[in-house]
Parts: C-alpha cells; structure tokens; sequence
C-alpha cells in the first residue's frame, strides 16, 4: 500500500541544522509532489513548502524561504527537508505528505519531532 | 496574508449532525480540502475538491462551499469522529497552501 516513512525524532540546539526524510513506497515516486508541514505543540498545521519530484520546482513558504530546503533523490523515492538556523520556535511535529499542487494531500507521513533546546 | 476561520470548538451528541465552518473571503472559488487529526496522529484527509470523499471515508461525511464559507458535515456523529478537524486551500495569490485555524469536535 501506499506508505510515506519519515525519520526518527531529533534533537538540536539553537543555531543548528536538521534534515528530515521521508522515504515513499506502493507508488511511482515521480508521479507526485511532496509537501512538507509542521505543528508545534498544541497548535494548528502550518505549511513549509513543495516539491515536484518531477521537475525539482520548488514553493515555500514566505516566512521559511531562505531558511528551508527541499529536495528529493529519486533513486532511493526519498524527500528531505532541511531547516537551518533553528530557534526554539521551530520545535513540533513534522509532516511530509503526497500531493499535487492545488490537489489535497492524500497520504500522510507519521510525523518526525524535531526539538530545539540549549 | 489569506486566512481561514474555524470555530475553536464544536460539541455535539452521539447520533447527531455536526457541522464545521471555515470562513475566508471568497473561498467558494477555490477548492477546499479538509482533514481529521486525532492526538497523537498525523493528520487524515477526509475531504477534497469542497465534496469529494476518499476511499474509505464513511458517506456519514459530506461538503460544501459557497460564498465565504465551506462546511464540513458529520452526519450521524459517533465516538470515533472525536478529533480536531482543518480545512485547507490553496491560495494562488500568495503561492501557498493555507490551513484553517482547526475545530476541535467533542462527541458529549
């Protein structure tokens, strides 16, 4: 079946990076983009970014652009995201999904914590 | 920036009809996806294109959108439909995906 398998939990101090990955199974990688989206403690969805695992084009998000960056490597079906500068705000949950920009994001991974704390 | 609305919380009765609001100026023109959160979990698309149900979303879940405002309907609200609920847009303006501000619905 259809499955996103994400990367284990992280923990990084203020000013490092994380790289995140998520690696697709039961479907043709190409076929779909990947959206990347975060949920802090207790709060709502925020949307990160997409890739189009065709092409390599990219969208983010204004107040992350600069800050993130999305790739993927179709030859193992993996997507990354990868944060730099983390401050203690960037700690929650994060998600990578399978879908098509306007399209609904079908398939969800099971999520990667990412903490930030001296 | 564009946002979407969501009423904090929505409490209803086992059996009964719970309806999920997600306002944005002129949101009818665009389609709108919604997906269901239970804690601890990722988030599941329930939703998509205002009306369309994904395989294996019971019929008991129905959506629309006009004006300013798209809903999300629980008909026949069991125990297991106990989650946060966000609605999502695409808005070409500013080239992002936009999530509701998420309801919280409470099965009494």
């Amino acid at each position: 079946q259809v499955h996103l398998e994400q990367s284990g939990a992280e923990v990084k101090k203020p000013g490092a990076s994380v790289k995140v990955s998520c690696k697709a199974s039961g479907y043709t990688f190409t076929s779909a983009g990947i959206s990347w989206v975060r949920q802090a403690p207790g709060q709502g969805l925020e949307w990160m970014g997409w890739i189009s695992v065709y092409t390599g084009n990219t969208k983010y998000a204004q107040n992350l652009q600069g800050r993130v960056t999305l790739t993927t490597d179709t030859s193992t079906s993996t997507a990354y995201m990868a944060v730099r500068s983390l401050t203690l705000d960037d700690t929650a949950v994060y998600y990578c999904a399978r879908g098509e920009l306007p399209d609904a994001l079908d398939i969800w991974g099971q999520g990667t914590m990412v903490t930030v704390s001296s | 920036s564009y946002v979407l609305t969501q009423p904090p919380s929505v409490a209803v009765a086992p059996g009964k009809t719970a309806r999920i609001t997600c306002e944005g100026n002129s949101i009818g023109s665009q389609g709108v996806h919604w997906y269901q959160q239970k804690p601890g979990q990722a988030p599941v698309l329930v939703m998509f294109h205002d009306s369309d149900r994904p395989s294996g979303i019971p019929e008991r879940f129905s959506g629309s959108n006009s004006g300013n405002t798209a809903t999300l309907t629980i008909s026949g609200v069991a125990a297991g439909d106990e989650a946060d609920y966000y609605c999502q847009v695409w808005n070409s303006g500013t080239d992002c995906y936009v999530f509701g501000t998420g309801t919280k619905v409470t099965v009494l």
